[in-house]
């Protein structure tokens, strides 16, 4: 049973333009969530994270949405750089739930930004 | 900042002998480090939580036996791969989390170890 899911596996976005990464979630215990970033071979980097008592967080470039009710939270990039090209892993975390605060982690999107 | 190291990043080993990879925090004290694994084109996979002086707690599946951690410091965990065999090859990333409590779950990566036994 996945409970972090990133259903569209690849992303092609003109540089310039807006990239949005989507990614959904069953599990109702999950408060806290991250996005990493991730080049081939090497380890995922902490883009941005929110909390599920807010339901957007900026950060320069790059903004995280929550909808809650939906179980859904996007990762917009504007504007989209070559540099952002890369695997985007959405991951959360039931910080209250007894896991540890263990994350789950989707299967990632890949991101492609074209010059 | 919160950087994570880990070393070596590429081991090839022949099958039957054991590999260590080190995973260190190099500004932060990480009272819980974690061990994933990736297949290609797959998400990451937790296989362990260590707790600093305390006894990993590995995910289901994983056996205890074969991959061996230690949380000896706060700032050092090691994986040791024992007996390794080829299916063992893999991409293997540690992470290390700043504190325990629940403000806390930031997860930083370290650059990661690739694997290879032949």
């Amino acid at each position: 049973d996945q409970q972090v899911k990133q259903n569209s596996p690849s992303l092609s976005v003109q540089e310039g333009r807006i990239s949005i990464l989507n990614c959904d979630y069953t599990n109702s215990m999950f408060d806290y969530f991250l996005w990493y970033k991730k080049y081939p071979a090497e380890g995922p980097t902490f883009l941005i994270s929110i909390s599920s008592i807010k339901d957007k967080n900026e950060d320069g470039r790059f903004t995280v949405f929550l909808n809650k009710s939906a179980k859904h939270l996007s990762l917009h990039i504007v504007p989209s750089q070559p540099g952002d090209s890369a695997v985007y892993f959405c991951a959360a975390s039931a910080r209250y739930g007894g896991s540890q605060g263990n994350l789950i982690f989707g299967k990632g999107t890949k991101l492609s930004v074209k010059p | 900042g919160a950087v994570v190291s880990q070393h070596p990043s590429r081991v090839i080993c022949k099958s039957g002998t054991s590999v260590k990879i080190e995973c260190r925090s190099l500004d932060f004290q990480a009272t819980t480090m974690f061990w994933y694994r990736q297949f290609p084109k797959k998400s990451l996979m937790l296989m362990a939580t260590s707790n600093e002086g305390s006894k990993a707690t590995y995910e289901q599946g994983v056996e205890k036996d074969k991959f061996l951690i230690n949380h000896a410091s706060l700032t050092l965990s090691t994986l040791t791969v024992t007996s390794a065999h080829p299916e063992d090859s893999s991409f293997y990333i540690c992470s290390a989390r700043k504190g325990q409590s629940a403000d806390s779950d930031t997860q930083y990566f370290g650059p990661g170890t690739r694997l290879t036994v032949l």
